[in-house]
């Protein structure tokens, strides 16, 4: 069974940072692309940031590049987001989703959600 | 960046009514689309992809169509357990993008 477990979320001042992780198992995690998508209280999905299988390849939201940076360790099953520079705007909770390309392999879709993790930027 | 956006933001219906969604982008993106459920407090569950694929496990009464800007979500009869908000997503290019969510409601 694929299971996908974030932790790491918290209360923390505007300017300050945190580091989200997300624990997979139940897959080849080596294997997939995953990424962070985020949801502000009362608002709709934002994509965050990508990485490729092997960590070669990332990529990142307009409103989060040059202060976050996606990470992965393939040996310990999990996926990181290193959170700088926090801001109000950056409250939200975090999911970590695995992504699973089907057809010519340029298609694909996330199977696989976390059940998230809260983070608040406040003073 | 491609934006999608949803119609109607919010729904009220019934039980056993006949619903549809639909979510447009602002340019072409094939069928590079999917649909995914969320209830609250919940992570995303994706329903369909590649604008008319229904995940395996998904009831036949979801049902999605369209190509290139316009898609449609449809919910045959509705359940109980159907009332939640629903997302499309565009894997088209970079950076994917979400519609804003419709909110299902019962009525």
């Amino acid at each position: 069974e694929v299971q996908l477990l974030e932790s790491g979320g918290g209360l923390v001042q505007p300017g300050g940072s945190l580091r989200l992780s997300c624990a997979a198992s139940g897959f080849t995690f080596s294997s997939f692309a995953m990424s962070w998508v985020r949801q502000a209280p009362g608002k709709g999905l934002e994509w965050v940031s990508g990485i490729s299988g092997s960590g070669g390849s990332t990529d990142y939201a307009d409103s989060v590049k040059g202060r976050f940076t996606i990470s992965r360790d393939n040996s310990k099953h999990t996926l990181y987001l290193q959170m700088n520079s926090l801001r109000a705007e950056d409250t939200a909770v975090y999911f970590c989703a695995k992504k699973y390309y089907y057809g010519s392999g340029s298609q694909y879709y996330f199977d696989y959600w976390g059940q998230g993790t809260l983070v608040s930027v406040s003073s | 960046d491609i934006q999608m956006t949803q119609s109607p933001s919010s729904l009220s219906a019934s039980v056993g009514d006949r619903v549809t969604i639909t979510c447009r982008a602002s340019q072409s993106i094939g069928s590079y689309l999917n649909w995914y459920q969320q209830k609250p407090g919940k992570a995303p569950k994706l329903l369909i992809y590649a604008a008319s694929s229904l995940k395996s496990g998904v009831p036949s009464r979801f049902f999605g169509i369209g190509s290139g800007t316009d898609f449609t979500l449809t919910i045959s009869s509705l359940q109980p357990e159907d009332f939640a908000t629903y997302y499309c997503q565009q894997s088209y290019s970079a950076p994917l993008t979400f519609g804003g969510g419709t909110k299902m409601e019962i009525k």
